[in-house]
Parts: structure tokens; sequence; C-alpha cells
């Protein structure tokens, strides 16, 4: 069965600098997709961004950009110039082909004014 | 549109009751996905449902069970509530979901607390 691993239970940055917050996943399966989530004190969960496996070309959303390494089986997400607004629970996750979903257990971030 | 609807928010339910809970997906997404969170276990896939059938199923017991109507509207039931049901219930919709690159949208949860 797949498994994702975030290894940073809390991650704290300055504001306006940058931060890296790591996932490894294991999986046999060749195609899937990745995803990065965040969860604000309010509880909806929204979409970061999303790699799909197929693509060697990292993804990238304004200030929000992966490494995926593939052969590493390591998808970490960078937030640059982070903001206040930034602050949440940031959940990594797999997803096969056939819609199985795992997610990581959370790296809660922590912005410093 | 609307965004990923959830009924109800909170919910205080004893040992041994069953609980029903609602979700309604953005309008023309098919596919709904449930979730359980919590502290402990983090975020757990229960199922999935597209077009009115149970795709995808996670590790949970029987007393977890599910079912979508035409609309797509989708509710979970759990009977014989435990102490460790005690969790945020996420739902999420789709478009499609017959790819996994399909963005899943999430709804509030319902915050269910057994005592």
């Amino acid at each position: 069965a797949q498994t994702v691993t975030q290894s940073q239970p809390e991650m704290s940055v300055q504001e306006a600098e940058t931060v890296t917050l790591s996932c490894t996943y294991d999986t046999s399966e060749s195609d899937y997709y990745l995803f990065w989530y965040k969860q604000p004190p309010s509880r909806q969960m929204i979409l970061v961004i999303r790699q799909e496996a197929y693509k060697q070309q990292n993804a990238t959303e304004n200030r929000f950009s992966v490494n995926f390494q593939k052969a590493a089986k390591s998808f970490s997400l960078k937030i640059s110039d982070s903001q206040l607004g930034d602050a949440a629970m940031y959940f990594c996750a797999y997803r096969s082909k056939n819609n199985d979903m795992r997610f990581g257990a959370g790296t809660r971030l922590t912005v410093k004014p | 549109k609307a965004g990923v609807t959830q009924t109800p928010r909170y919910l205080i339910k004893t040992r041994g009751q069953q609980v029903t809970l609602s979700c309604s997906p953005i309008s023309g997404h098919r596919s709904v996905s449930w979730y359980q969170q919590t502290p402990g276990q983090g975020l757990q896939f229960l199922f999935e449902y597209f077009s009115e059938t149970q795709r995808n199923k996670g590790n949970f017991p029987g007393r977890f069970s599910g079912r979508q109507f035409s609309n797509s509207r989708s509710e979970m039931n759990v009977s014989t509530l435990e102490l460790g049901d005690s969790a945020l219930y996420l739902c999420a919709s789709s478009p499609m979901g017959t790819s996994g690159r399909d963005e899943q949208f999430f709804g509030p949860g319902t915050r269910l607390t057994v005592l």
C-alpha cells in the first residue's frame, strides 16, 4: 500500500523568508499524482499545488513550488516570500490512477512577523 | 458556484448510537470522497462514490457505510458509535474522478463527538 511520510510535524519561518516542507512516499506504481493541501485554522482544505508523476518539470504556483524527485520518491514544497496567511497545516497527498488517496500526517507551519 | 457543503457542522452522540452525515458536492461534480481526520491518525480515506456506486474503499470497519444519490449528494453512516469515532469528517468532491489528476474540493467538515 502506498504511504506518505511528512517528517516535520512543525516548521517555523520568518515573514518574507523561504521555507521548505518535506514529503516522501512509497509506491510501486509509475503513474500517479501528488498534491500539497493547506488547511488553515478554519479547517477548510485548499489545494496548493499538484504534480503529475509523468511530468519531469516541477510544478509552480506563484510563491509555491515543488521539488519532485521521482526516483527518490520525494516531493517537497517550497514557499517563497512567506506571508502571515501561509500559516496552516500542510498535507502532502498521493493519489493513484484509480483514485486511492493517501495523506501524510501534516506539517504545522508557523509564520513569524 | 457554491462550494461543497456538509451538514450538520457539529454533532454530539453517545456510544452505541448511529449517525448520518450529509455532503452536497459542487454542482456538476460526480465523485464524492469521505475522510476521517483525527489528531492521532491524521487524514484517513473512508470511501469514494461515483455515479451512485462505491468505487474505492479505505480500511474501515463495516460500521462505516455510505451512499450516493442520483443528484450526487452523498451520505455516510456510522452505526454503533465508539468513542474512537470522534473526529472531523471531511467530504470532498471532484468533477469526474476518473483521473487522479482531478482536484478535490473539500467541505468544511462535520465535527462528531462521541460521549
